[in-house]
Protein backbone atom coordinates (compact mmCIF):
# COMPACT_ATOMS: atom_id res chain seq x y z
CA UNK A 1 0.00 0.00 0.00
CA UNK A 2 1.04 3.44 -0.89
CA UNK A 3 0.93 6.11 1.75
CA UNK A 4 3.68 8.11 4.29
CA UNK A 5 4.82 7.09 7.69
CA UNK A 6 6.12 8.69 10.73
CA UNK A 7 7.78 7.31 13.34
CA UNK A 8 7.75 6.82 16.41
CA UNK A 9 4.39 8.20 16.62
CA UNK A 10 5.36 9.58 20.49
CA UNK A 11 8.12 10.71 21.46
CA UNK A 12 9.60 11.84 24.77
CA UNK A 13 12.70 14.04 25.04
CA UNK A 14 14.18 16.26 28.12
CA UNK A 15 14.55 20.14 27.50
CA UNK A 16 18.23 20.90 25.56
CA UNK A 17 18.31 17.87 23.46
CA UNK A 18 18.14 18.10 19.80
CA UNK A 19 15.56 15.25 18.55
CA UNK A 20 14.44 14.05 15.10
CA UNK A 21 10.99 12.83 13.51
CA UNK A 22 11.03 10.61 10.66
CA UNK A 23 8.81 10.52 7.47
CA UNK A 24 9.05 8.65 4.68
CA UNK A 25 6.54 8.09 1.45
CA UNK A 26 6.70 5.36 -0.98
CA UNK A 27 4.29 7.62 -3.31
CA UNK A 28 6.62 8.77 -5.60
CA UNK A 29 5.70 12.28 -4.76
CA UNK A 30 7.97 15.16 -5.64
CA UNK A 31 7.18 17.57 -2.72
CA UNK A 32 7.13 17.29 1.23
CA UNK A 33 5.59 19.52 3.72
CA UNK A 34 6.07 19.72 7.65
CA UNK A 35 3.46 20.90 9.68
CA UNK A 36 2.92 21.44 13.47
CA UNK A 37 -0.62 21.43 14.83
CA UNK A 38 -1.42 23.15 18.83
CA UNK A 39 -4.36 22.18 20.72
CA UNK A 40 -7.18 23.66 19.09
CA UNK A 41 -5.90 25.44 16.55
CA UNK A 42 -5.17 24.94 13.01
CA UNK A 43 -2.25 23.77 11.08
CA UNK A 44 1.29 26.04 10.27
CA UNK A 45 4.07 25.13 7.91
CA UNK A 46 7.52 24.69 9.38
CA UNK A 47 9.92 23.42 6.15
CA UNK A 48 8.33 22.34 2.59
CA UNK A 49 10.79 20.89 -0.22
CA UNK A 50 10.05 20.47 -3.88
CA UNK A 51 12.50 18.59 -5.43
CA UNK A 52 15.39 16.15 -3.91
CA UNK A 53 18.16 18.77 -2.65
CA UNK A 54 16.17 21.66 -2.17
CA UNK A 55 13.98 23.09 0.28
CA UNK A 56 12.54 26.21 2.03
CA UNK A 57 11.23 27.41 5.20
CA UNK A 58 7.71 28.19 6.11
CA UNK A 59 5.76 30.26 8.50
CA UNK A 60 7.65 28.68 11.66
CA UNK A 61 10.71 27.36 10.68
CA UNK A 62 13.00 28.64 13.90
CA UNK A 63 14.54 26.02 15.63
CA UNK A 64 14.43 23.68 13.15
CA UNK A 65 16.11 22.11 10.69
CA UNK A 66 15.02 19.48 7.48
CA UNK A 67 17.18 18.11 4.45
CA UNK A 68 16.19 16.30 1.53
CA UNK A 69 18.94 13.76 0.44
CA UNK A 70 16.50 11.18 -1.25
CA UNK A 71 13.24 11.84 -2.44
CA UNK A 72 11.47 9.41 -0.27
CA UNK A 73 12.56 11.09 3.04
CA UNK A 74 12.19 14.41 4.75
CA UNK A 75 13.34 14.00 8.46
CA UNK A 76 12.81 16.98 10.50
CA UNK A 77 15.28 17.92 13.33
CA UNK A 78 13.62 19.81 16.79
CA UNK A 79 16.61 21.79 17.85
CA UNK A 80 17.07 22.90 21.33
CA UNK A 81 16.68 26.32 19.81
CA UNK A 82 12.87 25.66 19.77
CA UNK A 83 11.17 27.67 22.65
CA UNK A 84 8.37 25.42 22.86
CA UNK A 85 8.54 22.21 20.89
CA UNK A 86 5.89 20.28 22.65
CA UNK A 87 2.86 19.70 19.71
CA UNK A 88 1.71 17.15 17.30
CA UNK A 89 3.73 17.21 14.19
CA UNK A 90 2.95 16.52 10.69
CA UNK A 91 4.43 15.20 7.58
CA UNK A 92 2.59 15.79 4.07
CA UNK A 93 3.33 14.96 0.25
CA UNK A 94 2.09 16.15 -2.97
CA UNK A 95 2.49 14.94 -6.54
CA UNK A 96 4.36 17.27 -9.32
CA UNK A 97 3.22 20.31 -10.36
CA UNK A 98 -0.39 20.25 -11.39
CA UNK A 99 -1.62 18.58 -7.99
CA UNK A 100 -1.86 20.59 -5.10
CA UNK A 101 -3.99 18.40 -3.08
CA UNK A 102 -1.58 16.96 0.13
CA UNK A 103 -1.31 13.53 1.65
CA UNK A 104 -1.03 13.49 5.34
CA UNK A 105 1.12 11.10 7.80
CA UNK A 106 -0.30 10.17 11.18
CA UNK A 107 1.94 12.69 12.85
CA UNK A 108 4.17 12.19 15.88
CA UNK A 109 3.46 13.72 19.02
CA UNK A 110 6.47 15.26 20.53
CA UNK A 111 6.68 15.92 24.26
CA UNK A 112 9.34 17.89 25.53
CA UNK A 113 9.91 18.14 29.27
CA UNK B 1 -1.45 37.20 2.94
CA UNK B 2 -3.81 34.05 2.39
CA UNK B 3 -6.15 33.05 5.08
CA UNK B 4 -9.49 31.05 6.03
CA UNK B 5 -11.83 31.73 8.26
CA UNK B 6 -13.83 28.36 9.97
CA UNK B 7 -16.98 28.54 12.37
CA UNK B 8 -16.08 28.26 15.91
CA UNK B 9 -16.63 24.53 17.49
CA UNK B 10 -17.26 22.65 18.77
CA UNK B 11 -20.53 21.83 16.88
CA UNK B 12 -22.99 19.28 19.07
CA UNK B 13 -25.46 17.73 16.75
CA UNK B 14 -27.96 14.67 16.87
CA UNK B 15 -27.58 11.66 14.64
CA UNK B 16 -29.08 12.40 11.12
CA UNK B 17 -29.25 16.74 11.55
CA UNK B 18 -28.21 18.58 8.79
CA UNK B 19 -24.51 19.83 9.17
CA UNK B 20 -23.55 22.80 7.85
CA UNK B 21 -19.92 24.07 8.84
CA UNK B 22 -18.42 27.75 7.61
CA UNK B 23 -15.49 28.34 5.72
CA UNK B 24 -14.36 31.53 4.08
CA UNK B 25 -11.17 32.70 2.74
CA UNK B 26 -8.93 35.09 1.52
CA UNK B 27 -6.55 34.50 -1.04
CA UNK B 28 -4.18 37.21 -3.14
CA UNK B 29 -4.27 34.31 -6.68
CA UNK B 30 -6.82 31.36 -7.45
CA UNK B 31 -6.92 28.81 -4.99
CA UNK B 32 -7.95 25.71 -5.16
CA UNK B 33 -9.93 25.01 -1.79
CA UNK B 34 -9.97 21.69 0.37
CA UNK B 35 -11.73 20.11 3.40
CA UNK B 36 -9.85 17.93 5.52
CA UNK B 37 -11.21 15.55 8.31
CA UNK B 38 -8.78 14.26 11.48
CA UNK B 39 -10.22 11.67 13.88
CA UNK B 40 -8.63 11.85 17.46
CA UNK B 41 -4.77 10.99 17.42
CA UNK B 42 -4.55 10.62 13.72
CA UNK B 43 -3.51 12.49 10.40
CA UNK B 44 -5.45 14.65 7.92
CA UNK B 45 -7.49 12.57 5.43
CA UNK B 46 -8.76 14.35 2.05
CA UNK B 47 -12.50 14.48 2.42
CA UNK B 48 -13.31 16.60 -0.34
CA UNK B 49 -11.65 19.52 -2.95
CA UNK B 50 -12.71 21.88 -5.82
CA UNK B 51 -10.09 23.50 -8.02
CA UNK B 52 -12.28 26.47 -9.69
CA UNK B 53 -15.55 28.29 -8.94
CA UNK B 54 -18.87 26.69 -9.08
CA UNK B 55 -17.08 23.40 -8.66
CA UNK B 56 -18.80 21.20 -5.80
CA UNK B 57 -16.79 18.78 -4.32
CA UNK B 58 -18.03 15.50 -2.73
CA UNK B 59 -17.53 12.06 -0.88
CA UNK B 60 -18.99 9.91 1.92
CA UNK B 61 -22.09 12.68 1.66
CA UNK B 62 -20.58 15.34 2.10
CA UNK B 63 -20.08 18.25 -0.66
CA UNK B 64 -19.10 21.68 -0.17
CA UNK B 65 -19.77 24.28 -3.12
CA UNK B 66 -16.70 26.49 -4.59
CA UNK B 67 -18.54 30.29 -4.35
CA UNK B 68 -15.99 32.93 -5.42
CA UNK B 69 -18.21 35.64 -5.43
CA UNK B 70 -19.16 35.45 -1.89
CA UNK B 71 -15.58 34.02 -1.06
CA UNK B 72 -16.80 30.43 0.96
CA UNK B 73 -16.50 26.83 0.83
CA UNK B 74 -19.20 25.43 3.06
CA UNK B 75 -19.32 21.92 4.24
CA UNK B 76 -22.79 20.61 4.73
CA UNK B 77 -23.99 16.80 4.86
CA UNK B 78 -27.36 15.85 5.12
CA UNK B 79 -27.89 13.52 8.01
CA UNK B 80 -24.80 12.87 10.06
CA UNK B 81 -23.57 9.62 11.87
CA UNK B 82 -21.79 9.11 15.04
CA UNK B 83 -18.89 8.26 13.12
CA UNK B 84 -18.61 11.54 11.53
CA UNK B 85 -17.33 12.82 14.96
CA UNK B 86 -13.82 14.91 14.03
CA UNK B 87 -12.42 17.60 13.52
CA UNK B 88 -13.14 19.57 10.31
CA UNK B 89 -10.53 21.89 8.32
CA UNK B 90 -10.62 24.17 5.59
CA UNK B 91 -7.68 25.05 3.15
CA UNK B 92 -6.56 26.55 0.24
CA UNK B 93 -3.78 26.04 -2.08
CA UNK B 94 -3.18 29.08 -3.70
CA UNK B 95 -1.55 28.51 -7.80
CA UNK B 96 -1.62 32.47 -8.08
CA UNK B 97 1.38 32.73 -5.34
CA UNK B 98 3.07 29.55 -6.34
CA UNK B 99 3.43 28.22 -2.64
CA UNK B 100 1.98 25.03 -2.66
CA UNK B 101 1.78 24.44 0.76
CA UNK B 102 -1.74 24.81 2.01
CA UNK B 103 -3.12 27.58 4.20
CA UNK B 104 -5.39 26.18 7.13
CA UNK B 105 -8.40 27.13 9.35
CA UNK B 106 -8.25 26.23 12.81
CA UNK B 107 -10.29 23.90 12.55
CA UNK B 108 -14.06 23.19 13.73
CA UNK B 109 -15.02 20.22 16.30
CA UNK B 110 -18.43 18.10 15.32
CA UNK B 111 -19.58 15.70 18.26
CA UNK B 112 -22.27 13.56 16.99
CA UNK B 113 -24.57 12.22 19.53
CA UNK B 114 -26.87 9.16 19.10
Amino acid sequence: DGGITQSPKYLFRKEGQNVTLSCEQNLNHDAMYWYRQDPGQGLRLIYYSQIVNDFQKGDIAEGYSVSREKKESFPLTVTSAQKNPTAFYLCASSAGAASYEQYFGPGTRLTVT
Amino acid sequence: GDSVTQMEGPVTLSEEAFLTINCTYTATGYPSLFWYVQYPGEGLQLLLKATKADDKGSNKGFEATYRKETTSFHLEKGSVQVSDSAVYFCALSDRGTGRRALTFGSGTRLQVQP
